[in-house]
């Protein structure tokens, strides 16, 4: 069973470009969350998707756009890359959306490491 | 929005017992979570915490107090391959099934 997958594993890109990376999330899953990670800190919510739709989004400029497809993948889009934008971009599977008693784990990709110069 | 607090970095002796601390302010609660990250990888699940008290798993227990805005989690029996960042976060008040982390705890274990 193949849990989270993310490519690229790294990417180098300078100011001002765009970039797209891309999620496959663990095999029955269909809600995919994107984290930014910077270097000595913990994850930071950029949004959540979950039937195609954005439904949560955490504090991120419009410059961080998103979509979902059928199939559940998912991808990350930033547009006008800016260097503070350099971290580890993780994904997150789930099953569900959530609004229900209980909880449902969250299982992490191993990252896209993005350095923009 | 979400604060959460906990020690950056915390050194223990391989055998010995360690607790990382955290402290949460949030609009809401519904649930706080631990995770495990070594350098370079993904965070893996290691608890969870709806309720107050304790929920022990192997070598590893978390506990929750929610009056006091706090949890811990304690490490028994450190081994080497316990060196690693331990990520304090509490479930999206909303009730959706995202994460608000704190900055974690990099935890060196030392023969």
């Amino acid at each position: 069973d193949a849990g989270v997958t993310q490519s690229p594993t790294h990417l180098i890109k300078t100011r001002g470009q765009q970039v797209t990376l891309r999620c496959s999330p663990k095999s029955g899953h269909d809600t995919v969350s994107w984290y930014q990670q910077a270097l000595g800190q913990g994850p930071q919510f950029i949004f959540q998707y979950y039937e195609e739709e954005e439904r949560q989004r955490g504090n991120f400029p419009d410059r961080f756009s998103g979509h979902q497809f059928p199939n559940y993948s998912s991808e990350l889009n930033v547009n006008a890359l800016l260097l503070g934008d350099s971290a580890l971009y993780l994904c997150a599977s789930s099953l569900g959306f959530g609004g229900r008693i209980g909880y449902n784990e969250q299982f992490f990709g191993p990252g896209t490491r993005l350095t923009v110069l | 929005g979400q604060n959460i607090d906990q020690p950056t970095e915390m050194t223990a002796t391989e055998g010995a017992i360690v607790q990382i601390n955290c402290t949460y302010q949030t609009s809401g609660f519904n649930g706080l979570f631990w995770y495990q990250q070594h350098a370079g990888e993904a965070p893996t699940f290691l608890s969870y915490n709806v309720l107050d008290g304790l929920e022990e798993k192997g070598r590893f227990s978390s506990f929750l107090s929610r009056s006091k805005g706090y949890s811990y989690l304690l490490l028994k029996e450190l081994q080497m391959k316990d060196s690693a960042s331990y990520l304090c976060a509490v479930r999206d008040p909303t009730g959706a099934n995202n994460l608000f982390f704190g900055t974690g705890t990099r935890l060196t274990v030392i023969p």
